[in-house]
């Protein structure tokens, strides 16, 4: 069975610091696929980035960054130089790529709460 | 960018009456989900369609009904309203190709049942 653990309920820090979002998958599966969503107060996710389960190369977009192991089962998000704008609520996901690609269902993990003071 | 919109931002019903929340996206993609949304629960598929007329249960069907008659709407209907239904609904659409399995949402309708 597919599930994703996210053991950070709320985190909070200071701005400028860096900080990493924990996220450690289960599956079954050979082929799958890891996300990561950003829920702003406005309630409306926005997605951040789609990583395939052959695909283990670390990727940095501006001051984010994402470290994907599949030895530990983990896909870790890392903010560098964090700023107010990305206090939000940060959601893991994965989907398996089942033979009905149609009926391929993302399961979502709990979510971690990011606060950035000033 | 892809654009999926929902009818309502904020909703307020009063128990029994049936509700009507629409989704409607505009990258023409295939399939369209509907989530609920609650504090420590986190999020919940109650359906999804993979086509027009198609619809599958998701995991907390109960209660809820689906109509996709347009590719690019998809319409999560409440029966009889409950208290129990007072939620965050959340639309989200995604293409029908293969690897493309990432999901984009609307703003979602905060629907409150008294």
């Amino acid at each position: 069975a597919q599930k994703v653990t996210q053991a950070q309920t709320e985190i909070s820090v200071v701005e400028k610091e860096d900080v990493t979002l924990d996220c450690v998958y289960e599956t079954r599966d050979t082929t799958y696929y890891l996300f990561w969503y950003k829920q702003p107060p406005s309630g409306e996710l926005v997605f951040l980035i789609r990583r395939n389960s052959f695909d283990e190369q670390n990727e940095i977009s501006g001051r984010y960054s994402w470290n994907f192991q599949k030895s530990t089962s983990s896909f870790n998000f890392t903010i560098t130089a964090s700023q107010v704008v990305d206090s939000a609520v940060y959601f893991c996901a994965l989907s398996e790529a089942s033979g009905y690609s149609s009926a391929s269902k993302i399961i979502f993990g709990s979510g971690t709460r990011l606060s950035i003071r000033p | 960018d892809v654009k999926v919109t929902q009818s309502s931002r904020y909703l307020v019903k009063r128990t029994g009456e049936k509700v009507f929340l629409e989704c409607v996206q505009d990258m023409d993609h295939e399939n369209m989900f509907w989530y609920r949304q609650d504090p420590g629960l986190g999020l919940r598929l109650i359906y999804f369609s993979y086509d027009v007329k198609m619809k599958e249960k998701g995991d907390i069907p109960e209660g809820y009904s689906v109509s996709r008659e347009k590719k690019e709407r998809f319409s999560l209907i409440l029966e009889s309203a409950s208290t129990n239904q007072t939620s965050m609904y959340l639309c989200a659409s995604r293409p029908g190709s293969a690897g493309r399995y990432e999901q984009y949402f609307g703003p979602g309708t905060r629907l409150t049942v008294t």
